[in-house]
């Protein structure tokens, strides 16, 4: 099975800043990965899928890039409301096992 | 907008069973593969079942196939999760979700989720 592995566990920026998040796979999804966010108490959000491209009503803070193996997440001037875990999600293979990432928690510094 | 509603969780002993409701609204649901995504308390996010819109394809983790069967009932807008067997580790929330998918029909997310329902496996 391919794993997905997420760095940093914990990232802590200030508000302004930019949030970088790394996701890497065991093996090549090719562009087959999405990224979500995750708030307390609430179901993911789909951000980002086939890479790089943003979900509707996602703002343009969010940005993905990365193919083969390796995969960034980049948040732009971060708001308040973007601090929260973030996951990837590789859906490469068939029959599908959809792997997530065991996740960034992004904090406020 | 989209909405799902998970209903059926609750607290159940090891080796019983379970079966998980989420009942969905405001699209066309036969046109949407369809997913359940569990959460253990404070863990990540894990996939566990896939089906398609005609409920002909059906895929599963490894952790929960031969266990676990996915249906639906696409004249009731409903999709199930029928849980078996159960052990400690199914303790999660269970999340629905549609798949997002492009012309072609290749998955590319999952785009709109329910709010859970939370199972607990404990003697």
């Amino acid at each position: 099975d391919i794993v997905m592995t997420q760095s940093p566990a914990t990232l802590s920026v200030s508000p302004g800043e930019r949030a970088t998040l790394s996701c890497w796979a065991s093996q090549t999804v090719r562009t087959n990965l999405a990224w979500y966010q995750q708030k307390p108490g609430q179901p993911p959000r789909l951000l980002i899928y086939d890479a790089f491209t943003r979900a509707p009503g996602i703002p343009a803070r969010f940005s993905g890039s990365g193919s083969g193996t390796d995969f960034t997440l980049t948040i732009s001037n971060l708001q308040s409301d973007d601090f929260a875990i973030y996951y990837c999600q590789q859906y490469n293979d068939w029959p599908p096992t959809y792997t997530f990432g065991q996740g960034t928690k992004l904090e406020v510094k | 907008q989209v909405l799902l509603v998970e209903s059926g969780g609750g607290l159940v002993k090891p080796g019983g069973s379970l079966r998980l409701s989420c009942a969905a609204s405001r699209f066309i649901f036969s046109d949407y593969y369809m997913g359940w995504i569990r959460q253990a308390p404070g863990r990540g996010l894990e996939w566990i079942s896939y089906i398609s819109g005609s409920g002909r394809d059906k895929f599963y983790a490894e952790s929960v196939k031969g266990r676990f069967t996915i249906s639906r009932d696409n004249a009731r807008n409903l999709l199930y999760l029928q849980m078996s067997s159960l052990r400690a580790e199914d303790t999660a929330t269970y999340y629905c979700a549609t798949a997002r998918a492009d012309d072609g029909g290749y998955y590319q997310g999952f785009e709109f989720w329910g709010q859970g329902t939370l199972v607990a496996v404990s003697s």
